[in-house]
């Protein structure tokens, strides 16, 4: 069974630094997501990344998929308050199902 | 344009009632599924609809139960609730896999099961 794994689980880090969240997964997959959910909130959509290699950047946030690595990355650069929330990243299962399986979550709290 | 609307956005039952839970898709998009969100964890797929017929089925028991209407809309059914069925649902509607796939959240329905 597809397993998506993401680290660290916790990140306290201080306004202006810069961090990566990684995401690793278990299966071939060419699909990958990455969401923000605000505490008692739903899940809003950040990057939809469709191939290797494809990279995508927002404001502070850029990132990035290896399918050869099975592996996305969340590179946050210089980072400010309002990012703190928690980041999953989402995997679409493979051979035209329609099953994702979300990552466990990375709780980031940016300190001032 | 109105996005994903769920309802009820929170509600109470007790162990054994059921619950029906309601999801209306972005309008166009023809997919809908359904998560469950334990607190402090990450979603758990549950089903998913497109053009009315389930293409996906997650890990949980018979007791969940779904339908897509002619609309789009979704429905969720939970029979002989448990405690541990107390969560945050979610419902998300997509164009479909033929797009990108990405999936568009609702606020959520949250369940608390006494």
């Amino acid at each position: 069974e597809l397993k998506v794994e993401q680290n660290p689980l916790f990140l306290s880090m201080q306004e202006g630094k810069n961090y990566t969240i990684y995401c690793n997964y278990s299966t071939t997959s060419d699909r990958l997501y990455w969401y923000r959910q605000d505490p008692g909130k739903s899940l809003e959509s950040l990057f939809v990344l469709l191939s290797n290699g494809a990279v995508k950047q927002e404001g502070r946030l850029m990132a990035s998929l290896d399918t050869k690595a099975r592996l996305s990355t969340l590179h946050i650069t210089a980072a400010v308050h309002d990012l703190s929330a928690t980041y999953f990243c989402a995997v679409l299962l493979p051979s035209g199902t329609y099953k994702y399986i979300f990552g466990t979550g990375t709780r980031l709290k940016v300190l001032a | 344009d109105a996005g994903v609307t769920q309802s009820p956005t929170h509600l109470i039952k007790t162990r054994g009632q059921h619950v029906t839970l309601r999801c209306s898709p972005i309008s166009g998009h023809k997919s809908v599924s359904w998560y469950q969100q334990v607190l402090g964890q990450g979603p758990q797929f549950i089903f998913q609809y497109y053009e009315k017929e389930e293409r996906g089925r997650g890990n949980f028991p018979d007791r969940f139960s779904a339908r897509q209407f002619p609309n789009y809309s979704s429905e969720l059914n939970v029979n002989a609730l448990l405690l541990g069925d107390s969560a945050l649902y979610l419902c998300a509607s997509s164009l479909g896999i033929g797009n990108t796939g990405e999936l568009f959240f609702g606020e959520g329905s949250r369940l608390t099961v006494l």
